[in-house]
């Protein structure tokens, strides 16, 4: 079946320095990946999401690309800030199936100031 | 104003009894789901509809048991809850059906069983 690896359970980070949270995943199919952030207390929200091989898809200062070599699909900012205190999510679908997203562990990224 | 509105926000339970969880959404959308986020797995999918018609259960129990009366509308009914029930539980829809398809999710039900 689909799965989504996330390695980082944990980031935390200082104001202004980079990110890249990792998403890797297993499907047989021809994948759309999706990155949502989870602020406290709230709901799923989509960041990102992409079907394209080897193309940047970027969104409110984070980008990430597929690269389907590689089963790959990291969301990056190149400067962070406090408001990107969040749960990220990795998640996977494709059209062959009935809408489910498959959800990675998710990462909490913590910015401190 | 909500496009989709869970209710109720916070429910209490004690083991054995049986809950409704009321999903509605306002997007216009012809796909919905329930997911559920607990501290065991984060967000995990439960079931979809498109066009009222079930696609997909991948819940293990059968006491769990979605509800659609309306088109916008995506019922979720808990019987013989057990702690291990206790989860944030997410509606959500989406407009297109397909892979591709963005879900935008309710604000949640926080369900606690004693």
């Amino acid at each position: 079946g689909d799965s989504v690896t996330q390695t980082e359970g944990l980031v935390t980070l200082t104001k202004g320095l980079p990110v890249m949270l990792n998403c890797t995943y297993q499907t047989t199919y021809s994948p759309f990946l999706f990155w949502y952030v989870q602020h406290l207390n709230e709901a799923p929200k989509l960041l990102l999401k992409s079907s394209t091989d080897n193309k940047r898809t970027e969104h409110q200062g984070f980008y990430a690309t597929l690269h389907k070599s590689s089963s790959s699909f990291h969301l990056q900012k190149s400067s962070v800030q406090l408001s990107d205190s969040a749960l990220y999510f990795c998640a996977l679908s494709h059209n062959t199936n009935t809408g489910k997203l498959t959800f990675g562990d998710g990462t909490v990224l913590t910015v401190k100031p | 104003d909500p496009k989709i509105i869970q209710k109720p926000k916070y429910l209490v339970a004690v083991t054995g009894s049986e809950k409704i969880l009321i999903c509605e959404q306002y997007l216009g959308h012809n796909a919905m789901y329930w997911y559920r986020q607990s501290a065991k797995k984060p967000l995990e999918f439960m079931f979809s509809y498109s066009y009222q018609k079930l696609m997909d259960n991948q819940t293990a129990s059968s006491r769990f048991q979605p509800q659609s009366s309306k088109k916008n509308h995506l019922d979720l009914q808990i019987t013989a809850l057990k702690p291990d029930d206790s989860a944030t539980y997410f509606c959500a829809s989406s407009p297109p059906w397909g892979g591709s398809a963005e879900q935008f999710f309710g604000p949640g039900t926080r369900l606690t069983v004693l």
